[in-house]
């Protein structure tokens, strides 16, 4: 079975400022990797995902991630952090085959101080 | 195109008491999953559709959830004799199909049992 770890439940970052939010999987087969963001009493937004092509994925509002298979990470981030990105990030995980699932981490609140 | 639609957005129940939930997924997407969200947490699943087909429900907690998608489109969640514990965010999400699809969110229904 699959698993995320989300290191981190709260990070603070200044406007401005790099966002590094961390995330590590465990799958026993290769993985479809996602990010999602979620703002209050709102569903979850995707970000970007891996899907074995490109390692480096690009996604909205600035957001990029890497996946590495040999570290089993699949960072995000953002060079400058706005007020606007404070929200709860979520990195998930699901793979091919007939459960089609995702596999959530605990998750990650972003502050952006001003 | 309208997005993944769920009512009521918040249920309040006396515990003992019967809910159902109700999800509208996208036009032409062929699978919908239930995930349960609990304060704090990241969602975790609860069970898969594939068109009518109930697929997976190993992340039901217990007999009293019951799911169905008669005709492939709009699906419920049933909770019989609703617990305490089952005071959770319902996320339904919907997809085009494979594991590596987006899976789009609802903007869920918080359900309190008092």
């Amino acid at each position: 079975a699959q698993s995320v770890t989300q290191l981190g439940s709260h990070v603070s970052v200044s406007e401005g400022a790099l966002v590094l939010l961390r995330c590590n999987y465990s799958s026993s087969v290769p993985p479809y990797l996602f990010w999602y963001v979620q703002y209050p009493n709102q569903g979850l937004q995707l970000l970007l995902k891996y899907t074995s092509a490109a390692t480096l994925v690009k996604g909205i509002n600035g957001f990029e991630a890497e996946f590495k298979k040999s570290e089993t990470s699949f960072h995000l981030t953002k060079p400058s952090a706005h007020m606007s990105d404070a929200a709860e990030y979520f990195c998930a995980v699901s793979v091919s085959g007939s459960a089609r699932q995702l596999t959530f981490g605990s998750g990650t609140q972003l502050t952006v101080l001003p | 195109g309208a997005g993944v639609s769920q009512s009521p957005r918040y249920k309040v129940a006396k515990r003992g008491q019967d809910v159902a939930l109700r999800c509208d997924p996208i036009s032409g997407h062929v699978s919908l999953f239930w995930y349960q969200q609990a304060l704090g947490q990241g969602p975790e699943f609860l069970t898969y559709f594939q068109n009518e087909a109930q697929l997976d429900k190993s992340g039901l907690p217990s007999d009293r959830f019951f799911a169905e998608r008669p005709e492939g489109s709009v699906s419920t969640l049933k909770i019989q004799r609703t617990q305490q514990e089952d005071s959770a965010v319902y996320l339904c999400a919907s997809s085009l199909g494979t594991a590596a699809d987006t899976q789009y969110f609802g903007p869920g229904t918080r359900l309190t049992v008092l």
